[in-house]
């Protein structure tokens, strides 16, 4: 399976823009690249997902790098409840079960 | 409300006592799935079901078993648990086809004395 690499842990302060990045130099060219957090004592969250082109939706942007090596998730403006531990990961085949390996993802602190 | 639920939430257990955790979603989801989530490595998948009756292993199948007779329930179950399946357990749903986002319960946090 293609693996990402993200940041341990990113600070930020609230309201400024965070950016949270990922590498997957190893991604095929059928992968999505998918972003989930997982607040404090809960289930992970999907956040946003994409192929080739950037993504936006009401939580956040996906911005993808041209050769998919590489993508940020994009939080405009941080809130306390964004500090959660957020995952890149890579969707395998629907054959091989499909399921997303979570590897240790990146501990985002919010600053008030 | 679209959801994923599981019970119990919390469970406290002894070793080999047999022991089933519930999941089930609202949402006419194919594919369900458990995780188990352990400090230092991460989520990885236990077992996969993409549709009634089909099931299939994960990475970490061993020393579970689930059923898929009906498709909003996928049940976890623990013929004999032992103190290293004491876990942060996670069940997933989903539609199928790869881009698809995944629906996840709020966790069974499991202890096997």
């Amino acid at each position: 399976d293609a693996k990402t690499t993200q940041p341990n842990s990113m600070e930020s302060n609230e309201e400024e823009p965070v950016h949270l990045p990922c590498n997957h130099s190893t991604i095929s060219g059928t992968d999505y690249i998918h972003w989930y957090r997982q607040l404090p004592s809960q289930g992970p969250e999907y956040v946003i997902h994409g192929l080739t082109s950037n993504v936006n939706n009401r939580m956040a942007s996906l911005a993808i790098a041209e050769d998919r090596k590489s993508s940020t998730l994009i939080l405009h403006r941080a809130t306390l409840r964004d500090a959660a531990v957020y995952y890149c990961i890579l969707r395998v085949p629907e054959t091989s079960g499909s399921r997303l390996t979570f590897g240790e993802g990146t501990q985002l602190t919010v600053n008030p | 409300e679209a959801q994923v639920t599981q019970n119990p939430r919390y469970l406290i257990t002894v070793t080999g006592k047999k022991l089933t955790v519930t999941c089930s979603q609202n949402m006419n989801h194919e594919y369900m799935s458990w995780y188990r989530q352990d400090p230092g490595l991460g989520l990885r998948q236990i077992y996969y079901s993409m549709n009634v009756e089909v099931t299939d292993k994960g990475d970490v199948p061993e020393g579970y078993k689930v059923s898929r007779k009906e498709k909003r329930n996928f049940p976890l179950i623990l013929e004999s648990p032992s103190p290293n399946q004491t876990s942060l357990y996670f069940c997933a749903s989903r539609l199928s086809g790869r881009g698809n986002e995944q629906f996840f319960g709020p966790g069974t946090r499991l202890t096997v004395l």
